[in-house]
């Protein structure tokens, strides 16, 4: 059972214009939301997050939004450049308290043509 | 800060042999993860460490996967005898844990992972 999904498994953008990556959940437990973002041969490295008392978190060129009535988030990156091909993996989790499960998306690789 | 260590980078064996993969996690990160990320797919959770408890390992195949984490930092990760869909990149991270909520207690830091080949 897949809860967090990202349909779209490739994105290509030109230089200079938006990328929006989309992520959808199936878990109404889930209250943490984050993206990563993974080079080749790289672990992923966290870029953004948002708690669910929230619908908008904005971080420089990245934006994620959060509608938790949809049970969907989406990442935003304005301009797009050529360094941010990568694969983003959306990942959520609920507040357990003492610890905290982290379940991954499946990925969205994102080409930023020059 | 020094980040999450993991060795080796690289491992090919044949089916049926064993393996190990270490992690040593980011000091004072007392979560521990070990995620199987398989080519085009997402990482999906091993098991997860508290200190040196274990909190979830509900997919962790144990008739043939093993993990430890003694004394609360270091761990290891044992595949044995190894089978041919355990090819795939074996992802170490860490994170502050306990509670904290919004606090990004739960923001993992990754290792660049070990890459399994089985044959």
């Amino acid at each position: 059972d897949q809860q967090v999904k990202q349909n779209s498994p490739s994105l290509s953008v030109q230089e200079g214009r938006i990328s929006i990556l989309n992520c959808d959940y199936t878990n109404s437990m889930f209250d943490y939301f984050l993206w990563y973002k993974k080079y080749p041969a790289e672990g992923p490295t966290f870029l953004i997050s948002i708690s669910s008392i929230k619908d908008k978190n904005e971080d420089g060129r990245f934006t994620v939004f959060l509608n938790k009535s949809a049970k969907h988030l989406s990442l935003h990156i304005v301009p797009s450049q050529p360094g941010d091909s990568a694969v983003y993996f959306c990942a959520a989790s609920p507040y357990s308290g003492g610890y905290q499960k982290v379940t991954f998306g499946t990925g969205t690789k994102l080409q930023v043509i020059p | 800060e020094a980040g999450v260590a993991q060795s080796p980078r690289y491992k090919i064996i044949e089916k049926r042999q064993s393996v190990a993969f270490w992690c040593n996690p980011i000091s004072g990160h007392a979560t521990l993860y070990w995620y199987q990320q398989i080519l085009g797919q997402g990482p999906k959770l091993l098991i997860q460490f508290q200190n040196n408890g274990v909190v979830d390992d509900s997919q962790l195949p144990k008739d043939r996967f093993s993990a430890e984490r003694l004394k609360g930092v270091d761990s290891t990760l044992k595949i044995q005898p190894a089978k041919l869909e355990d090819s795939a990149v074996y992802l170490c991270a860490s994170s502050l844990g306990g509670l904290g909520y919004g606090s990004g207690a739960n923001v993992l830091t990754f290792g660049a992972g070990s890459r399994l080949t089985v044959l």
